[in-house]
């Protein structure tokens, strides 16, 4: 049975970076074809893509973030690492973490998110 | 702005049949990325409804049904159920961004 869950801080200042760790059973890292993304969700908005890795270390980010983007791997720990940096209050939202179906490129388990507001 | 177009919103009555578009291009559903579909509950985090255009996932209700075409996808529902009512997401991949992921904007289906 797969699981997926989010990490990291609530609240966090302007210019800080954020860390963000998905801790993950289930599957392992080390698994060809295997993957995990971040997806984040402004209040009230649309999801927005941000970043994946897979099990090959092919790491892919949003063109739009990737200056502020870093994701990383822990296989023996079985978790993910997000780092944003910068963050501004637009960056408010609910960060979600979800493993890629192998050879779909679809998300079929999602973490319950964790909302992390940027606030002075 | 979106990369794939959605309709804001799509309303029914129980147990009619609605469709939500999912609107892209050449660089995304158009070169041959397979589009994908999540069902969003209030307050809840997206689930996986359709996968690979047209495939669902083990448990998912054969009322959901996806499809794709040049450019574009859709996702049906038929038999309208009052649990059917939240949010509904495309996603794919891009080339032109570097094959990174890329959502709909959303669909808001409101059963009446």
């Amino acid at each position: 049975q797969i699981t997926v869950k989010e990490s990291g801080p609530t609240l966090v200042k302007p210019k800080q970076t954020l860390t963000l760790t998905c801790t993950f059973s289930g599957f392992s890292l080390s698994t060809s074809g295997v993957g995990v993304a971040w997806i984040r969700q402004p209040p009230g908005k649309a999801l927005e893509w941000l970043t994946l890795i897979y099990w090959d270390d092919e790491k892919r980010y949003s063109p739009f973030l990737k200056n502020r983007l870093t994701i990383t791997k822990d296989t023996s720990k079985n978790q993910v690492v997000l780092s944003m940096t910068n963050m501004d209050p637009v960056d408010t939202a609910t960060y979600y973490c979800a493993h890629i179906k192998v050879r779909s490129g679809s998300y079929d388990y999602w973490g319950q998110g964790t909302l992390v507001t940027v606030s002075s | 702005q979106s990369v794939l177009t959605q309709p804001p919103s799509v309303s029914g009555a129980p147990g009619q049949r609605v469709t939500i578009s999912c609107t892209g291009s050449s660089s995304n559903i158009g070169a041959g990325y397979d589009v994908h579909w999540y069902q969003q509950l209030p307050g809840t985090a997206p689930k996986l409804l359709i996968y690979g255009n047209s495939n669902r996932p083990s448990g998912v209700p054969d009322r959901f049904s996806g499809s794709k075409s040049g450019t574009s996808a859709s996702l049906a529902i038929t038999g309208l159920q009052a649990e059917d009512e939240g949010d509904y997401y495309c996603q794919s991949y891009d080339r032109s961004l570097s094959n990174s992921g890329v959502f709909g904007g959303g669909t808001k289906v409101t059963v009446l």
